[in-house]
């Protein structure tokens, strides 16, 4: 398998933009994730999924987001309008729902998102 | 809240040494604990989950010890090498969060020919 795949993997935008991260989870896993790191903040969730249906999004920092997962292969996090405190890396990540105690989540390499 | 810190924020040893990183969580009740490796530009990976019914776990050089009544774990790495050279990060899954993880916020180490 090819793990988590993100695009892009670099984005430099102006504020005010529309801005587009992509995931495609690895095939099985019915559980995604979106994370946003930063140097101040760490890593922080945002919002997830459980059977690409939105489970908690207390992350999201406000309206500007929104994150949708149409269907098992594929969820996009949007920022509209973008601002540059937007700018950190956005990681996506999957996992598998077994109950067993031991599903680790799989991360992606990141977006780096540069909001100008 | 769970809140999950970790100490030292970086640590500098010289190659070779035997050192260990700490984690400590307010809420006890919790199902798994993970340590995870990431490195510089890229995603975390996974390198230990503990279950709460368990007290350690090995891989290679690499053992976790976690004491959930004082809410503490700690990642143990022998020999250190270079390559160790990486940020390490505990995350806590608890009882009733669902699949959420939270994470605290990492220990920078640098592990020096």
């Amino acid at each position: 398998d090819a793990g988590v795949i993100q695009s892009p993997r670099h984005e430099v935008t102006e504020m005010g933009q529309e801005v587009t991260l992509r995931c495609k989870p690895i095939s099985g896993h019915n559980s995604l994730f979106w994370y946003r790191q930063t140097m101040m903040r760490g890593l922080e969730l945002l919002i997830y999924f459980n059977n690409n249906v939105p489970i908690d999004d207390s992350g999201m920092p406000e309206d500007r987001f929104s994150a949708k997962m149409p269907n098992a292969s594929f969820s996009t996090l949007k920022i509209q309008p973008s601002e540059p405190r937007d700018s950190a890396v956005y990681f996506c990540a999957s996992s598998s729902l077994s109950g067993s105690g031991s599903e680790t989540q799989y991360f992606g390499p990141g977006t780096r998102l540069l909001v100008l | 809240k769970q809140e999950v810190t970790q100490i030292p924020a970086a640590l500098s040893v010289p190659e070779g040494e035997n050192l260990v990183l700490n984690c400590s969580f307010t809420d006890s009740a919790i199902y798994n604990l993970q340590w995870f490796r990431q490195d510089p530009g890229k995603g975390l990976t996974s390198l230990l989950l503990i279950q709460s019914s368990q007290r350690e776990q090995t891989s290679g050089r690499l053992n976790a010890s976690l004491d959930k009544s004082s809410g503490r774990s700690t990642l143990y790495i022998a020999a250190s090498q270079p390559g160790d050279s990486a940020t390490y990060l505990c995350a806590v899954k608890d009882n009733n969060a669902g699949n959420m993880l939270t994470f605290g916020g990492g220990t920078r180490l640098m592990v020096k020919p």
